[in-house]
């Protein structure tokens, strides 16, 4: 099975600021992976998905990059609104597996 | 309105059966395959399993693979998640979710979600 390891766990960032999360996969899944956010009793909510393709709705301030074991998760330019967990999720072979999540928190 | 809403949650017993179901609306159900996720307490998302469009191909989570079935009810845009033999390891918050492209694609994203049923295995 593929497993998936976000970097960091937790970050803190003030309105603004760009920042990056990282996602490994234990082998590899070409660009077959996809970024959600979630809020605490909301659904999550995907962002993209194939690494790169920004989802209808979510701002331009959200980009990925990334293929084979590599990706990036950046948001540049912090709103209030980007307070959530992010998790990365790779949809390249069952069991699909999900990242351990990283907690962007407010500093 | 697209939507996707759990129901059959609650407390159960270690070693006990419950069936969670997952009605779907505002879009074509049977175009498009549905997955089961889940979250336990202080843990992130974990995928538990698939199941595509016709009902013909479900894949498993080794962690519930022998005890956990999916199947759906094309008629009544509904699945389903049989969970046997329950244990404390099972408590969360269960939520389904459908595949970004429908028909038979491999590969696809999860992108509506549902709110999710809250599932307590406890004595």
């Amino acid at each position: 099975d593929i497993q998936m390891t976000q970097s960091p766990s937790s970050l803190s960032a003030s309105v603004g600021d760009r920042v990056t999360i990282s996602c490994r996969s234990s082998q590899s899944i070409a660009y077959y992976l996809n970024w959600y956010q979630h809020k605490v009793g909301e659904a999550p909510k995907l962002l993209l998905s194939t690494a790169s393709a920004l989802q209808g709705g979510v701002p331009s301030r959200f980009s990925g990059s990334g293929s084979e074991t590599d990706f990036t998760l950046t948001i540049s330019g912090l709103q209030p609104e980007d307070f959530a967990t992010y998790y990365c999720q790779q949809s390249y072979t069952t069991p699909y597996s999900f990242g351990q999540g990283t907690k962007l928190e407010i500093k | 309105q697209v939507q996707l809403v759990e129901s059959g949650g609650g407390v159960v017993q270690p070693g006990r059966s419950l069936r969670l179901s997952c009605a779907a609306s505002g879009f074509t159900f049977s175009s498009f395959g549905i997955h089961w996720v889940r979250q336990g307490p202080g843990k992130g998302l974990e995928w538990l399993a698939v199941i595509t469009f016709d009902g013909n191909q479900k894949y498993y989570a080794d962690s519930v693979k022998g005890r956990f079935s999916i199947s759906r009810d094309n008629s009544m845009n509904m699945v389903y998640l049989q969970m046997n033999n329950v244990s404390s390891e099972d408590t969360a918050v269960y939520t389904c979710a459908r595949d970004s492209r429908d028909g038979y694609k491999p590969r696809s994203a999860l992108d509506i979600w549902g709110q999710g049923t809250r599932v307590t295995v406890s004595s």
